[in-house]
């Protein structure tokens, strides 16, 4: 069965650089979430988007930056990165608002 | 704030035996719960859910048990087995307002041969 896509899987970027994190959700399902988990901590939800419109907002910094576009992708946008937006970055997606989420694989970035 | 807890960061078990994993929330509003597991380099996998109209809900070794009064909900795995062995997360939302999901800091379980 399709599974929740990220790319890239390891990200490696230096400080005031920006990064690009890609999720394609499992086909059909309509709602991506966006979350961030640091080294020993909980992921911590950022942003999520419903048919393409945002329907919620955690704790995503002004730095940071989402969409889902018309085939449903996702795309998270980090700008002036600093050290400690080194985490790993998962995406999930449901198939409709309130179900359960399944998740990817995540994203490892890592900030110099 | 931390609105859901997992107090135990981890857990060991025999084989065969039964995994109690707990799970505690502070917002009354939340009203769907959510168990994952997760394995190292890969994104949590979904368990079981329960919505706050019931308190019980079974599917195979899994059941997860909500007890809305004291705000904590448990997952019992029945029997443990090695390869269940891997960081449990609960999860919760308050589906009336949101569908943005709070999770715990996890528990690590390890099921021993």
């Amino acid at each position: 069965a399709a599974g929740v896509i990220q790319s890239p899987r390891h990200l490696i970027k230096e400080k005031r650089e920006t990064a690009t994190l890609k999720c394609y959700p499992i086909p059909r399902h309509d709602t991506v979430y966006w979350y961030q988990q640091g080294p020993g901590q909980d992921p911590q939800f950022l942003i999520s988007f419903y048919e393409k419109m945002q329907s919620d907002k955690g704790s995503i910094p002004d730095r940071f930056s989402a969409q889902q576009f018309s085939d449903y992708h996702s795309e998270l946008n980090m700008s002036s990165l600093e050290l400690g937006d080194s985490a790993l970055y998962f995406c999930a997606s449901s198939p409709e608002w309130g179900n359960e989420q399944f998740f990817g694989p995540g994203t490892r970035l890592t900030v110099l | 704030d931390q609105q859901v807890k997992q107090n135990s960061p981890s857990l060991s078990v025999q084989e065969g035996r039964i995994s109690i994993l707990n799970c505690d929330y502070t917002n009354s509003m939340f009203d769907y719960f959510l168990w994952y597991k997760k394995y190292p380099a890969e994104g949590p996998t979904f368990l079981i859910s329960i919505s706050s109209i019931k308190d019980k809900n079974e599917d195979g070794r899994f059941t997860v048990f909500l007890n809305k009064s004291a705000k904590h909900l448990s997952l019992h795995i029945v029997p443990s087995q090695p390869g269940d062995s891997a960081v449990y997360f609960c999860a919760a939302s308050a589906l009336r307002t949101g569908n943005q999901f709070y999770f715990g800091t996890g528990t690590s379980l390890t099921v021993i041969p």
